[in-house]
C-alpha cells in the first residue's frame, strides 16, 4: 500500500492566489513526521516545511503552511500569495517512527504546480 | 556554507559497465542518504549511513548496487553491470542526525543514462 498519496498530478494557479496541495498518508506508527519538498526544474529538492505527529499546532514557514488533520491522516500544503517562482514539482514525504534508525523518507508521486501571470 | 554536492552531474554509460557516483555531504552532518528518482518508480530510498553504525541497505534494488562512506564523510554509490532500468536521477541527502524532525538536505543529483 502507498504510504503517501498525492492525488493531484498537476495544478494551475493564478499569481497572488493561494493553492492547496493534497497529501494523505498511511502509517500505524504513533510517532512520525511529515515533510514537504519543492523540486524546481533544476532538479534540486528544497525543504519547505515539517510537521511532527505530536505537534499540536499546524506548521508555518513564511508563505507555506501545513494543514495537519491527524484523524483524517492528511497533511495538505497551502501556498499563499503564489509567485511565478513557485512553479515546480511538490513532494509530500513521511518519516515513520521515533528512533534514530527511523530516518528514511517515503515520498508521494508529486504535484506539478504552474503559476500563471 | 556549502551544500551537498554530487558528481558527476550527468553520466552516460553503456549497458554492462560499472559506474560510481559520488556524494559530498554538508560538513558535520552525520547522516547520509541515497535516493533514486525515476519516471516509473518516483522517489525511492536506497541506503542510509549514520555515524559509525552499520548502513541500512534495505532499499538497494539488487546486489549490483553497493555504497560506502569513507571517514564518515564522502560516499560512493557503485552500480555494477548497469542495466537500462538503472537509468534515473540518483539523489544524495544529508542531515544532522538520522531521526527526529531533522530535515534532509539534498544534492543536485546525478542523472544516469544507460544506453
Amino acid at each position: 500500500a502507498q504510504k503517501i498519496t498525492q492525488t493531484q498530478p498537476g495544478m494551475f494557479v493564478q499569481e497572488k492566489e493561494a493553492v492547496t496541495l493534497d497529501c494523505t498518508y498511511d502509517t500505524s506508527d504513533q510517532s512520525y513526521g511529515l515533510f514537504w519538498y519543492k523540486q524546481p526544474s533544476s532538479g534540486e529538492m528544497i525543504f519547505l516545511i515539517y510537521q511532527g505527529s505530536y505537534d499540536e499546532q499546524n506548521a508555518t514557514e513564511g508563505r507555506y503552511s501545513l494543514n495537519f488533520q491527524k484523524a483524517r491522516k492528511s497533511a495538505n500544503l497551502v501556498i499563499s500569495a503564489s509567485q511565478l517562482g513557485d512553479s515546480a514539482m511538490y513532494f509530500c514525504a513521511m518519516r515513520e517512527g521515533r528512533a534514530s534508525r527511523d530516518y528514511k523518507l517515503s515520498f508521494g508521486a508529486g504535484t506539478t504546480v504552474t503559476v500563471r501571470a | 556554507g556549502a551544500g551537498v554536492s554530487q558528481s558527476p552531474s550527468n553520466k552516460v554509460t553503456e549497458k554492462g559497465k560499472d559506474v560510481e557516483l559520488r556524494c559530498d555531504p554538508i560538513s558535520g552532518h552525520t547522516a547520509l542518504y541515497w535516493y533514486r528518482q525515476s519516471l516509473g518508480q518516483g522517489l525511492e530510498f536506497l541506503i542510509y549511513f549514520q555515524g559509525n553504525s552499520a548502513p541500512d541497505k534495505s532499499g538497494l534494488p539488487s546486489d549490483r548496487f553497493s555504497a560506502e562512506r569513507t571517514g564518515g564523510s564522502v560516499s560512493t554509490l557503485t552500480i555494477q553491470r548497469t542495466q537500462q532500468e538503472d537509468s534515473a536521477v540518483y539523489l544524495c541527502a544529508s542531515s544532522l542526525e538520522g531521526g527526529g524532525g531533522y530535515q534532509q538536505y539534498f544534492g543536485p543529483g546525478t542523472r544516469l543514462t544507460v544506453t
